[in-house]
């Protein structure tokens, strides 16, 4: 069976710091891979995606995550943040040909002015 | 483009009560879900559809049921509300296993 791991529940930071988010699946076939934000009342929009090819991706507002297949990681990382930052982050995945896409607990990111 | 539109916004039922939550997709996706979203657990899938005609179990679905009515809806019932079933309900529909869209959420308390 599928599962994600988010291993930060809740991060702080200070404006301008850098930020990496852990996330870990199980799952042994072909993987998606995704990385979901909430902002406060929000719904969830894509931050960024992988399918396949180059394992480090660019997403929207500075992110990027890295696909090291050997660590079932996918691994959010932004050189900078912002305020506008503070939300929650979702890491989810899919794979096999199922159409099950799994989430993981979510890290909660709250930055400080 | 309305993209995933999901009725009602805000419910309150009585435990017992019975209602349906509403989905529907203007994207001609293949796949629908239903999550629910609890403080700490992120979320966790309830049933999902790949296509029309098919539904499927996902992590959480005992209490729960629901029907793909055609490729564009894709309804939720709760058939006895408990308290735990209070939480945050999202629909999603996707083009097989590419990028999920979200609804903007239904917000069920049962007391």
């Amino acid at each position: 069976a599928q599962s994600v791991s988010q291993h930060n529940h809740h991060v702080i930071l200070s404006e301008a710091a850098s930020l990496e988010l852990g996330c870990n699946y199980s799952y042994g076939g072909t993987v998606n891979l995704f990385w979901y934000v909430q902002y406060p009342g929000q719904h969830l929009q894509l931050l960024l995606k992988y399918f396949s090819g180059d394992p480090l991706v660019k997403g929207i507002k500075g992110f990027e995550a890295e696909f090291i297949k050997s660590k079932f990681s996918f691994n959010l990382r932004k050189p900078s943040v912002q305020w506008s930052d503070t939300a929650e982050y979702f890491c989810a995945v899919n794979g096999g040909g199922y159409n099950k896409l799994i989430f993981g607990a979510g890290t909660r990111l709250a930055v400080h002015p | 483009n309305a993209g995933v539109t999901q009725t009602p916004k805000f419910q309150v039922l009585k435990t017992g009560q019975s209602m349906t939550l509403q989905c529907a997709q203007d994207m001609n996706h293949n796949s629908m879900y239903w999550y629910r979203q609890d403080p700490g657990m992120g979320l966790r899938l309830i049933y999902y559809s790949a296509s029309e005609g098919t539904t499927d179990k996902g992590e959480v679905p005992n209490g729960y049921n629901v029907s793909r009515l055609n490729k564009r809806e894709f309804s939720l019932r709760l058939e006895s509300a408990a308290p735990s079933q209070t939480s945050v309900y999202f629909c999603a529909s996707s083009e097989g296993v590419g990028r999920a869209f979200f609804g903007q959420g239904t917000r069920l308390t049962v007391v």
